[in-house]
C-alpha cells in the first residue's frame, strides 16, 4: 500500500501570507496526486489534480508542483475563503489514499 | 448537472451490517468513463477511501476493510450501494458517495453527496 504523509497537520497564518502544504509518497507515484479543500460540515472540492493542473473555476493563487515522491501545495496570497482543511490524494494504485489533512487557520 | 445522494439508516448495531444506497441523477451510472465510490470520514479526522466500482461490476477495495465491504451497482435504478459487515464504534463516520473521472493520466472526484452521518452504536 502507498502511504501518504502530510504535512503540517495543521498551521496559522494570516491573510495575504504565502502557504506551502507538502505530502509525501512511500513510494513514487509519477504525477498522480490531486489537492483537495475541505470547509467543516461540507464535502471535499477538488482544488488540483495531476500534480499542477488548476480545476476549473479554481482561484490562480493555488498552484501545485512535484514529481516522484514529494509534492507540494501552495498558496500565494492566502484569503478569507481559504482557510480551510486540504487533502491531498494519490492514485497511482488501483485505488487511492489521501493524506493525513492540513488544516489552515486564522492567525 | 450532475447530483449524487445518499441514503440508508442512520444507527447500526455493532457487529450488524451498515448499507447505504447512492443515488445518482443528472447522468447515467452505466457510462463507461466514471467510477463510483465509496468514501469516509470519522468526526474530526481525515478522509478515508473505502472502495469503487465500475459500470462494468469490477470493483477495487481499501485493504484495510476488503474482509468486510461490498460495492454494487444497479444501472437499472441509477444507484450504486455499500455494505459494511460486522461494524464497531470504529466503524462511525460521515459517509460520502462520490463520482471519479478518469482519464488517461488524471482520475479525481468530480461529484459529490452532501454525505450521511452513520452512527455506530446499541
Amino acid at each position: 500500500d502507498i502511504q501518504m504523509t502530510q504535512s503540517p497537520s495543521s498551521l496559522s497564518a494570516s491573510v495575504g501570507d504565502r502557504v506551502t502544504i507538502t505530502c509525501r509518497a512511500s513510494q513514487s507515484i509519477s504525477g498522480y496526486l490531486n489537492w483537495y479543500q475541505q470547509k467543516p460540515g461540507k464535502a471535499p472540492n477538488l482544488l488540483i489534480y495531476a500534480t499542477s493542473t488548476l480545476q476549473s473555476g479554481v482561484p490562480s493563487r493555488f498552484s501545485g508542483s512535484g514529481s516522484g515522491t514529494d509534492f507540494t501545495l501552495t498558496i500565494s496570497s492566502l484569503q478569507p475563503d481559504d482557510f480551510a482543511t486540504y487533502y491531498c490524494l494519490q492514485y497511482s494504485n488501483y485505488l487511492g489514499t489521501f493524506g493525513g489533512g492540513t488544516k489552515v487557520e486564522i492567525k | 448537472q450532475v447530483r449524487l445522494q445518499e441514503s440508508g439508516p442512520g444507527l447500526v448495531r455493532p457487529s450488524q451490517t451498515l448499507s447505504l444506497t447512492c443515488t445518482v441523477s443528472g447522468g447515467s451510472i452505466g457510462s463507461g468513463r466514471y467510477y463510483w465510490s465509496w468514501i469516509r470520514q470519522p468526526a474530526e479526522k481525515g478522509l478515508e477511501y473505502i472502495g469503487r466500482i465500475f459500470s462494468s461490476g469490477s470493483t477495487n477495495y481499501n485493504p484495510s476493510l476488503k474482509s468486510r465491504v461490498t460495492i454494487s451497482i444497479d444501472t437499472s435504478k441509477n444507484q450504486f450501494s455499500l455494505r459494511l459487515n460486522s461494524v464497531t464504534a470504529a466503524d462511525t463516520a460521515v459517509y460520502y458517495c462520490a463520482r471519479v473521472l478518469s482519464g488517461s493520466y488524471y482520475e479525481y472526484f468530480d461529484y459529490w453527496g452532501q454525505g450521511t452521518l452513520v452512527t455506530v452504536s446499541s
